[in-house]
């Protein structure tokens, strides 16, 4: 059984366009993040969320909106994509998060090519 | 604040042992992660060092030096399926691992 979960795995679209990436973990987990991975196979963190709540939000673009119904699922909008939004998206999660006060490890789902034309 | 350096690239031969360095400058530090990620695919978890010393998990161990800034990934008896990079992350106060570049392995026959 799949733990991390993300969809699409690909997705092409033009300059402009909105588009929302899916992710669901059947862990158990308290903590879901999304990170961007660019070309140069940089992985950096863009948000986490703790039970349903925002925890980190570093600096991206307000375009970027993430939406969490339950705790098992974070998802990721994108207003007015952009050239430089090419990436890949890995969604993530762990137990505990930075809540407990320690670092748990952190399950990836299989990532989102996103391509913008 | 966080900064991690690690090597862009390296190259072994099937069979060897090689070394991946890491060092860190993080605030409230308190631990370092190793993934490894293949091409295409998602990381996933190798290690994780909080106290001072060598931890080891079958062909796989991994160091860290708390005083120095520096941990370092050790894998003995490599095989062709071991090519893939390999991230370093240290975590400070926000308990959020911050993740370097990577480090590219290239494992040749």
């Amino acid at each position: 059984d799949t733990a991390v979960s993300q969809t699409p795995k690909y997705l092409v679209t033009q300059m402009g366009n909105d588009k929302s990436i899916k992710c669901e973990q059947n862990l158990g987990h308290d903590t879901m993040y999304w990170y961007k991975q660019d070309s140069k196979k940089f992985l950096k963190i863009m948000f986490s969320y703790n039970n349903k709540e925002l925890i980190i939000n570093e600096t991206v673009p307000n375009r970027f909106s993430p939406k969490s119904p339950d705790k098992a699922h974070l998802n990721l909008h994108i207003n007015s994509l952009e050239l430089g939004d090419s990436a890949v998206y890995f969604c993530a999660s762990s137990q505990l998060g930075g809540t407990g006060g320690r670092t748990d490890t952190q399950y990836f789902g299989p990532g989102t090519r996103l391509t913008v034309l | 604040g966080q900064n991690i350096d690690q090597p862009t690239e390296m190259t072994a031969t099937e069979g060897a042992i090689v070394q991946i360095n890491c060092t860190y400058q993080t605030s409230g530090f308190n631990g370092l992660f190793w993934y490894q990620q293949h091409a295409g695919e998602a990381p996933t978890f190798l290690s994780y060092n909080v106290l001072d010393g060598l931890e080891e998990k079958g062909r796989f161990s991994s160091f860290l030096s708390r005083s120095k800034g520096y941990s370092y990934l050790l894998l003995k008896e490599l095989q062709m399926k071991d090519s893939a990079s390999y991230l370093c992350a240290s975590s400070g106060g926000s308990y959020i691992p911050t993740f370097g570049r990577g480090t590219s392995l290239i494992v040749h026959p």
